[in-house]
């Protein structure tokens, strides 16, 4: 069964601090993985796209890796601010049909604390 | 920075009520999609659209209908609203190919009375 797990759930961190986050999936046939933020009342935004040739991709403070062998992913946040509190989920999409079937993790909640 | 609206933002509504939510892009692109979103649950595809007069059912049994006259707009459309239909309900297009991303809306949240 194709599945996007992350982990943890929810996490608290100090403003400054960095932080990493989990995403194992086992979607195949695999055609990318995305890393979306998702504020509060907001709709996702995407931070990155990765395809099974990049192992890592950074937009800003973040910075997205990619192990297509072992299945798993992690988005690392160097240096957070408060504005970094947010859900972030992790969705993988198949090569299974031309549409690309997404399947979406539950997010990771990340609240940063001054 | 998203060119992609979605009207209203919040609805509350009685039971039986016919609902019509909005999303429009003016990106030009051919895919859109409508997500339900419950609180710390995953996004669940429930319609999406190739192109004009292009729609499809998504994985998750939905009683609203889609249209998609005009490349631009993506209305959902429930004939009778019930409790159970209470959620959030996220519209999103993308262009290009597969690796391209989908821009979301920030979605309308539905509270059925």
């Amino acid at each position: 069964k194709n599945q996007v797990e992350q982990s943890p759930q929810s996490l608290i961190i100090l403003e400054g601090k960095n932080c990493t986050l989990q995403c194992n999936y086992t979607v195949s046939p695999f055609s990318n993985l995305r890393w979306y933020k998702q504020d509060t009342g907001r709709g996702p935004v995407s931070l990155t796209i990765m395809t099974f040739s990049e192992n890592t991709k950074s937009n800003g403070r973040y910075t997205a890796t990619l192990d297509a062998d072992t299945k798993q992913s992690s988005l690392h946040i160097t240096a957070s601010q408060l504005s970094d509190s947010a859900s972030y989920i992790c969705v993988v999409s198949d090569r299974g049909s031309t549409l690309g079937r997404l399947y979406f993790g539950r997010g990771t909640q990340l609240t940063v604390w001054p | 920075e998203a060119d992609i609206y979605q009207t209203p933002r919040y609805l509350v509504i009685g039971t039986g009520k016919k609902i019509t939510l909005e999303c429009s892009q003016t990106m030009g692109h051919d895919k859109m999609y409508w997500y339900q979103q419950d609180p710390g649950m995953e996004l669940h595809l429930i319609h999406y659209s190739y192109g004009v007069n292009s729609t499809e059912k998504g994985d998750l049994s939905s009683e609203s209908t889609v249209s998609r006259i005009r490349t631009e707009h993506f209305p959902l459309t429930l004939e009778s609203a019930r409790p159970s239909h209470t959620s959030q309900y996220l519209c999103a297009s993308s262009g290009g190919g597969s690796n391209q991303p989908q821009h979301f809306g920030d979605g309308t949240r539905l509270s059925i009375l």
